[in-house]
C-alpha cells in the first residue's frame, strides 16, 4: 500500500460528460502529480501541484483541469469527454518538488462509451 | 521534449533466467528511479539511485546509476512468475526537477 488513495476505482460515462477524479496523497507529502496511461502505453505527465499551487504542466488538454485543496487532496476534472480520453489516470505524491521519488495510487480507470 | 530510451520494449524469458534492461538519455541526470507496474495497478518504486556509479539492490533486483550519468541499468536475477509486469525507468536532470519517464519494458515469462 503506497498510502496514496484514488477514488473512484472505475468510472464509466458517455462522450460529452464531465467527471472528477480524486486523490489523497500520502501523509506528509506536499506534491501531487497526475498522469494518464492509455492502453499498453507509458505514463503521460499531466500536471503537478505543490502545497496548493500549480508547479508544472505537461501534456494536459485544455478540457482538463486540476486543483489541490488546503488539506492537500487533489482533484482532476475532465470535461467534454471524448472516446480517446478512456485511460487509467494515476495520481502520485512526493514529499516535495525536488529530489524525491513519487509514490503512486492504484489509479482510476475511466471508460467513455 | 527530453526523452528516455528504454530497452528492450519487451522480453520473453524462461523462469529462472536473469533479466537486464536499461535506460539511456542524451542529457545528464542526477536521479534514476525504477518502478514496476502490475496489470491494473499503479507503478511501485523498486529502486532509487542518486549518485553516479551507485549500485543498489532490492532482493533479486539490482540497479546501477551509470558513470556517465546518462544511463541506468536494472537486472533481475533468477526470474520468477511474479516478476511479470512492466518496468519503467524515470530520471531527473540537474536543470529540471521534473521526472522524465521511459516507455517501459514489458516482461513476460514463458511457461
Amino acid at each position: 500500500d503506497s498510502g496514496v488513495t484514488q477514488t473512484p476505482k472505475h468510472l464509466i460515462t458517455a462522450t460529452g460528460q464531465r467527471v472528477t477524479l480524486r486523490c489523497s496523497p500520502r501523509s506528509g507529502d506536499l506534491s501531487v502529480y497526475w498522469y494518464q496511461q492509455s492502453l499498453d502505453q507509458g505514463l503521460q505527465f499531466l500536471i503537478q501541484y505543490y502545497n496548493g499551487e500549480e508547479r508544472a504542466k505537461g501534456n494536459i488538454l485544455e478540457r482538463f483541469s486540476a486543483q489541490q485543496f488546503p488539506d492537500l487532496h487533489s482533484e482532476l476534472n475532465l470535461s467534454s469527454l471524448e472516446l480517446g480520453d478512456s485511460a487509467l489516470y494515476f495520481c502520485a505524491s512526493s514529499v516535495s518538488s525536488s529530489n524525491q521519488p513519487q509514490h503512486f495510487g492504484d489509479g482510476t480507470r475511466l471508460s467513455i462509451l | 521534449g527530453q526523452q528516455l530510451n528504454q530497452s528492450p520494449q519487451s522480453m520473453f524469458i524462461q523462469e529462472g533466467e536473469d533479466v537486464s534492461m536499461n535506460c539511456t538519455s542524451s542529457s545528464i541526470f542526477n536521479t534514476w528511479l525504477w518502478y514496476k507496474q502490475d496489470p491494473g495497478e499503479g507503478p511501485v518504486l523498486l529502486i532509487a539511485l542518486y549518485k553516479a556509479g551507485e549500485l543498489t539492490s532490492n532482493g533479486r533486483l539490482t540497479a546501477q546509476f551509470g558513470i556517465t550519468r546518462k544511463d541506468s541499468f536494472l537486472n533481475i536475477s533468477a526470474s520468477i512468475p511474479s516478476d511479470v509486469g512492466i518496468y519503467f525507468c524515470a530520471g531527473r536532470m540537474d536543470s529540471n526537477y521534473q521526472l522524465i519517464w521511459g516507455a517501459g519494458t514489458k516482461l513476460i515469462i514463458k511457461p
